[in-house]
């Protein structure tokens, strides 16, 4: 596509459902990154993905978080038994090499609301 | 680990004024970049300007420019002419030069450019 998608848009969920946060890179990127945005907060790396492997995963802060990305184009965020806490902008990315130089290409993100 | 700092969480500047957000980092790679992005209210993050360690010349894109002094570890964004549509988070951020890496952003100045 034209440029990174991200769906939903907004999520609002109550605490302990599941949530997953799809995210859509520019076609051909090689590159996929899931970053947080917590309110008033710089953001926060949570996964990087290199085709459909993750070569560092080491932001994702719980056993609760977990990623996919498949075909090494749409990639799948998912939260179990959300928390509270877990209320963040979630921001996806991606970036055409992999020796990059570092222009990444960001989504809209997904607003993710726990009640 | 690398740390990005922003030291300046809002600042405000007349249309047509000039303004420098601050940024320093603490790292002891010597080779790696340096980043601005803007993130308007619509959420997505742009590139605005990128600035590679190991070039002395300071990167300019139009009314952007840094001042990038690597034995300071200081890396500030000048923005000359300031427009109304510039009103935006500004976020700092590092990468290692590495091939698979991930950026390491600052928490932020929020600039709001006034009439």
């Amino acid at each position: 596509g034209a440029g990174v998608s991200q769906s939903p848009s907004n999520k609002v969920t109550e605490k302990g459902k599941d949530v997953e946060l799809r995210c859509d890179p520019i076609s051909g990127h090689t590159a996929l990154y899931w970053y947080r945005q917590s309110l008033g907060q710089g953001l926060e790396f949570l996964i990087y993905f290199q085709g459909n492997s993750a070569p560092d995963k080491s932001g994702l802060p719980s056993d609760r978080f977990s990623a996919e990305r498949t075909g090494g184009s749409v990639s799948t965020l998912t939260i179990q038994r959300t928390q509270q806490e877990d209320s963040a902008v979630y921001l996806c990315a991606s970036s055409l090499n992999r020796v990059t130089t570092g222009e990444l290409f960001f989504g809209e993100g997904s607003r993710l609301t726990v009640l | 680990a690398q740390t990005v700092t922003q030291s300046q969480p809002e600042m405000s500047v007349q249309e047509a004024e000039t303004v420098t957000l601050s940024c320093t980092y603490d790292t002891s790679e010597n080779n790696y970049y340096l980043f601005w992005y803007k993130q308007p209210p619509s959420r997505q993050m742009i590139l605005v300007i990128r600035q590679e360690a190991y070039k002395q010349q300071n990167a300019t894109e139009n009314r952007f420019s840094v001042n990038f002094q690597k034995a300071a570890k200081s890396f500030s964004l000048k923005i000359s002419d300031s427009q109304l549509g510039d009103t935006a988070m500004y976020f700092c951020a590092f990468m290692k030069h590495e091939a698979a890496s991930k950026l390491t952003f600052g928490t932020g100045t929020r600039l709001q450019v006034t009439l």
